[in-house]
């Protein structure tokens, strides 16, 4: 079966400070990669996805940058970090629609809590 | 409008009742939609996937209605650990790898 593990679990890191947060997938190959952030009592907004190695789609100008070096390997990451910059940081995968023909539904890490003092 | 659309709550709803919320999306393309819940400072789970002709999953049932661009979601009998926020999520292009995330509906189950 299919794992995706996500950490660290919580975070707290000063203005300015650079972020890395890793995400790994078990159990599936090719799977398409995301990022999103939910902000206190917010919906959850996309930063980032992936549907390959070295393929990465950005949804919204911001500080932060992803990578995917490796198949299932997706990394979040900041130079300098800022306060809006907190909030929850979900990683999720999916199977990519080119493999099942039709979008299949995501499924999540147990996030990363950010805060950014 | 809004791509994706919930009515936030929050629905305050007794143990045992039937309760339904809806989601309405933009884009009449669209051809996946998914309920999720998510637990209080927890990751989101997926509920259930919704099919064109509407499907069950015990004592929840998923609909859509393409002619008015809305989903639904039907939970009955509700148990008080049915207290969550529900996502509506929807793929807004066909085959896009996106799919959007509406802000949810609050629901609480009261003894």
């Amino acid at each position: 079966s299919q794992t995706i593990h996500q950490w660290p679990a919580t975070l707290v890191q000063p203005v300015g400070s650079p972020l890395s947060l890793e995400c790994t997938v078990e159990g599936t190959s090719n799977p398409n990669l995301y990022w999103y952030r939910q902000a206190a009592g917010r919906g959850l907004q996309l930063l980032f996805y992936s549907v390959g190695i070295g393929q990465i789609s950005s949804e919204v100008p911001q500080n932060l940058s992803a990578s995917r070096p490796q198949d299932r390997q997706f990394i979040l990451s900041s130079k300098k970090l800022l306060l809006s910059d907190s909030g929850f940081y979900l990683c999720a995968w999916s199977v990519s629609p080119k493999t099942q023909g039709y979008n299949s539904p995501l499924h999540f890490g147990n996030g990363t809590r950010l805060t950014v003092t | 409008r809004k791509e994706v659309e919930q009515d936030p709550g929050p629905f305050n709803v007794p143990e045992g009742a039937t309760v339904a919320f809806n989601c309405t999306y933009s884009n009449s393309a669209s051809q996946s939609f998914f309920w999720y819940r998510q637990d209080c400072r927890k990751e989101p789970k997926l509920l259930m996937s919704v099919y064109s002709s509407g499907n069950e999953d015990g004592r929840f049932t998923a609909q859509l209605n393409r002619a008015s661009q809305y989903i639904s979601l039907l939970i009955r009998d509700s148990k008080l650990s049915d207290s969550a926020t529900y996502l509506c999520v929807v793929n807004m292009i066909f085959g896009n790898e996106k799919l959007t995330f509406g802000t949810g509906t609050r629901l609480t189950i009261i003894p």
